[in-house]
């Protein structure tokens, strides 16, 4: 099992839709980042979380420190939205990233 | 300006060449890594320097060699390629892990 999980694997949805994203870890961690990878191949840094919730645009996420759990919403789903999205997670101690799977996300129009 | 570019975007080699991936970024940060991406798109983390000198270095093959010259710059460079190290190879930096992280646009290495 990995460190960290993430759910679903792949998700289809329409456009106008809200998508929820899962992540779930399995050790402590200080911070959690959420990232985007575009079919192109480049990734880009949507948030870094330690506790409560962030928001920029129509993407909103949550941590759970406790729970060990983060997710990541996108409201008003859009085509351009379709991506791969991947947590990353910082343990307590240290600066190394552990990544999750990602989630592959198609918003169709 | 591109904050982290690296070069070259592909890179085409023989099994047994040595090879090298280039990475700079232009936002003054401290920390820069080296992370693999393989065919089932799963990222891992190779190596992290801080102002050049080097900070994490997860299990990969010793010739796999990072080098650092200044903190602008982290270069990789790889010896005897094996058909396994097929894969993309991303540089990013930060300020700190805890810190956003800025990506390059990634390396496709093709061994043959």
């Amino acid at each position: 099992k990995n460190e960290v999980e993430q759910s679903p694997q792949n998700l289809t949805a329409q456009e106008g839709e809200f998508i929820t994203i899962n992540c779930s870890y399995s050790v402590g961690i200080s911070a959690l980042h959420w990232l985007q990878q575009h079919p192109g191949g480049g990734i880009v840094s949507l948030f870094m979380l330690s506790s409560g919730k962030k928001k920029h645009g129509r993407l909103i996420a949550t941590i759970n420190i406790q729970e060990k759990h983060s997710s990541l919403h996108i409201t008003a789903s859009h085509p351009r939205d379709s991506a791969v999205y991947i947590c990353a997670t910082i343990k307590a101690a240290g600066n190394k990233l552990t990544f999750g799977g990602g989630t592959r996300v198609l918003v169709k129009p | 300006d591109t904050a982290v570019s690296q070069t070259p975007k592909y890179l085409v080699t023989q099994m047994g060449n040595d090879k090298s991936i280039k990475c700079e970024q232009n936002l003054g940060h401290d920390t820069m890594y080296w992370y693999k991406q393989d065919s089932k798109k799963f990222l891992k983390i190779m190596f992290s320097y801080n102002n050049k000198e080097l900070i994490i270095n997860e299990t990969v093959p010793n010739r796999f060699s990072p080098k650092s010259p200044d903190k602008a710059h982290l270069n990789l460079h790889i010896n005897s390629l094996e058909l396994g190290d097929s894969a993309v190879y991303f540089c990013a930096s930060s300020n700190d892990a805890r810190w956003k992280l800025f990506f390059g646009s990634g390396t496709q290495l093709s061994v043959l």
